[in-house]
């Protein structure tokens, strides 16, 4: 079953601490993203990356950290500089330039 | 620069009755266009794509929309709601350099 899967589903976190989020692949896709999602509004690009070990800052790459070792494998690191990290992160993926992207369950971070 | 503006932030119709979400955008190739769905903590789901071929596109759950270029438009329309379409929306629009632009969504509820 070829798919996108992100874990945890949920994440709880205190203030100061930095925590992964986990986003692999089996599409063999080569571009994969990261967005954020407040309530009420639309998505917001964090990070994305092309090809294997390169990755280009979205809009809101302040307090996020990315890496792509593997063309699988693309994990978030939310960062104690992040200064409201509290939201639903969603992980995709395309084949290519201008094709859709695919979506994976999304987690939702909590910062207590 | 690339736009997408959903004009309507909510939109409730009795079930059986036609559906009609609006989104406009601004362009300056030959964009394509996506609408996805989003049902309430989960990932996000395509549900029709335009990339330059029929101007109508057929979508999945009985949905379509129409590509008017001289309206700069990309409605989404469905003949009849069904209680499973409740819903958020996103219209979204790409000119093919990885990064999708995103409509703020609308929210479609479906009232017995």
């Amino acid at each position: 079953d070829g798919g996108i899967t992100q874990s945890p589903k949920y994440l709880f976190r205190k203030e100061g601490q930095n925590v992964t989020l986990s986003c692999e692949q089996n599409l063999n896709h080569d571009a994969m993203y990261w967005y954020r999602q407040d309530p009420g509004q639309g998505l917001r690009l964090i990070y994305y990356s092309q090809i294997v070990n390169d990755f280009q800052k979205g809009d809101i790459a302040e307090g996020y950290s990315v890496s792509r070792e593997k063309k699988e494998s693309f994990p978030l690191t939310v960062t104690s500089a992040q200064k409201n990290p509290t939201a639903f992160y969603l992980c995709a993926s395309s084949i290519n330039r201008a094709n859709e992207q695919f979506f994976g369950p999304g987690t939702r971070l909590t910062v207590l | 620069a690339q736009s997408v503006t959903q004009l309507d932030s909510h939109v409730s119709v009795s079930e059986g009755t036609p559906v009609l979400l609006r989104c406009n955008y601004s362009s300056s190739y030959s964009p394509s266009l996506f609408w996805y769905v989003q049902h309430p903590n989960k990932g996000l789901q395509l549900l029709l794509k335009y990339t330059s071929a029929a101007t109508l596109v057929k979508g999945i759950n009985g949905f379509e929309a129409e590509f008017k270029k001289s309206e700069t438009s990309f409605h989404l329309t469905k003949p009849s709601a069904h209680m499973s379409d409740a819903a958020e929306y996103f219209c979204v629009v790409s000119e093919g350099n990885y990064q999708l632009i995103w409509g703020a969504g609308t929210k479609l509820i479906i009232k017995p």
